[in-house]
């Protein structure tokens, strides 16, 4: 089974800082999905990536296959970007392992 | 365009209830996952629906938990006789297409929370 482990657990920023959100995995996969879930809501997805970088945004998703390892950058850091961000890894099949997530807190 | 809807969205039980916990998957979508999220905690897979056909149902904690998908659209997720650690919230996710070469994004639901006292 895929362990996936995502630091750090809680990060509080000001407005306007940059983020960083790491996770790892330790068995390869197919694809790994970046999410976001508001407190009592439901899950957005934000990234899907299997190799390179990808930017939305202010958002920006980065992923290194040999080293098993992604980050979900967040630029110019806003108060409603507050939210548990999550990192989901797909092995070859459809099965998604997910992290326990970061508790993202941007004060303004 | 809808998308995928859940209900209800809380539920209380009393220990030993039995609960049905419904999804409305975005209409046409093949793919159907159930996971359970408890308390700071990242989901976990529950079960996956192909249509009407479940086919990985691993992910089920005990024989209390039971899953449907009878005309491979909504989808119900039975927890009979209820206990305290079933207390997490209960999320549903779709995808258009049955798992293959492509990476598909699931589109999740609002989940549902469930507290078992």
């Amino acid at each position: 089974k895929n362990e996936v482990e995502q630091s750090p657990q809680n990060l509080t920023a000001q407005e306007g800082e940059f983020i960083t959100i790491n996770c790892s995995y330790s068995v390869g996969i197919s694809a790994l999905h970046w999410l976001q879930q508001h407190p009592g809501g439901g899950i957005v997805s934000l990234f899907m990536l299997s190799s390179g970088k990808k930017k939305h945004g202010r958002l920006i998703a980065t992923i290194n296959i040999q080293e098993k390892h992604s980050s979900l950058h967040i630029t110019a850091s806003h108060p409603r970007d507050s939210a548990v961000y999550i990192c989901a890894v797909k092995d070859g099949n459809y099965k998604l392992t997910f992290g326990k997530g970061t508790l993202l807190t941007v004060n303004p | 365009g809808a998308g995928v809807s859940q209900s209800p969205r809380y539920k209380v039980a009393k220990r030993g209830q039995d609960v049905a916990l419904r999804c409305d998957p975005i209409s046409g979508h093949v793919s159907l996952f159930w996971y359970q999220q408890a308390l700071g905690q990242g989901p976990e897979f529950l079960t996956y629906f192909q249509n009407e056909a479940q086919l990985d149902k691993s992910g089920l904690p005990s024989d209390r938990f039971f899953a449907e998908r009878p005309e491979g659209s909504v989808s119900t997720l039975k927890i009979q006789r209820t206990q305290q650690e079933d207390s997490a919230v209960y999320l549903c996710a779709s995808i258009p297409k049955p798992r293959d070469r492509t990476n598909n994004e699931q589109f999740f639901g609002p989940g549902t929370r469930l507290t078992v006292l």
